[in-house]
């Protein structure tokens, strides 16, 4: 039942290591994003793709990769994990310009 | 480039009390505008959401919004607090990106409400 769902829930690992977050989605949308929401609640948007297509990419360092193998998926890898990269991580998804749908989040924390 | 302030970062109120959130917006031409919540360790739900149909909207769980354009405004208000609406609460903008493929969202910097007994 799950419209947007992302894996893991937590994810505790060591500065300089390489992780990856998944995200899906069954609502048949076409467009996903990625959102970083630091420990002041702040959310910014990091990325978005349009059936596997990049549509936003915002100030983000090249350690954060976006993947989107089908439009259903969107994963981000993040290499070399910094301490400042621990945060809680929403995937999103629309019908292109519609509502945006909102996973659990992913709460990232780097030691 | 479009902006969202939240002017109050705390609302405490009473259960049965009216809650106000407020919300002024920037943007350069109509906007869509949303209220999200997020309870404690949870993701992001929609209350409500202004696409210039009618300035008066209506969203779940007794929310509703009032869209000013004079003032640029999109307040949050629910007539009767229950202790289930503390939580974490986000205004909106939206503007369409390339092609009109996606919509980028600017957040505000949320209000946490509390809901005393």
């Amino acid at each position: 039942d799950t419209a947007v769902s992302q894996t893991p829930k937590y994810l505790v690992t060591q500065m300089g290591n390489d992780k990856s977050i998944k995200c899906e989605q069954n609502l048949g949308h076409d467009t996903m994003y990625w959102y970083k929401q630091d420990s002041k609640k702040f959310l910014k948007i990091m990325f978005s793709y349009n059936n596997k297509e990049l549509i936003i990419n915002e100030t983000v360092p090249n350690r954060f990769s976006p993947k989107s193998p089908d439009k259903a998926h969107l994963n981000l890898h993040i290499n070399s994990l910094e301490l400042g990269d621990s945060a809680v991580y929403f995937c999103a998804s629309s019908q292109y310009t519609d509502t945006q749908y909102f996973g659990p989040g992913t709460r990232l924390t780097v030691l | 480039a479009q902006s969202v302030t939240q002017l109050d970062s705390h609302v405490s109120v009473s259960e049965g009390t009216p809650v106000l959130l407020r919300c002024n917006y920037s943007s350069s031409y109509s906007p869509s505008l949303f209220w999200y919540v997020q309870h404690p360790n949870k993701g992001l739900q929609l209350l409500l959401k202004y696409t210039s149909a009618a300035t008066l909207v209506k969203g779940i769980n007794g929310f509703e919004a009032e869209f000013k354009k004079s003032e640029t405004s999109f307040h949050l208000t629910k007539p009767s607090a229950h202790m289930s609406d503390a939580a974490e609460y986000f205004c909106v903008v939206s503007e369409s990106v390339i092609k009109a493929a996606g919509n980028k969202l600017t957040f505000g910097g949320g209000t946490r409400v509390l809901v005393k007994p």
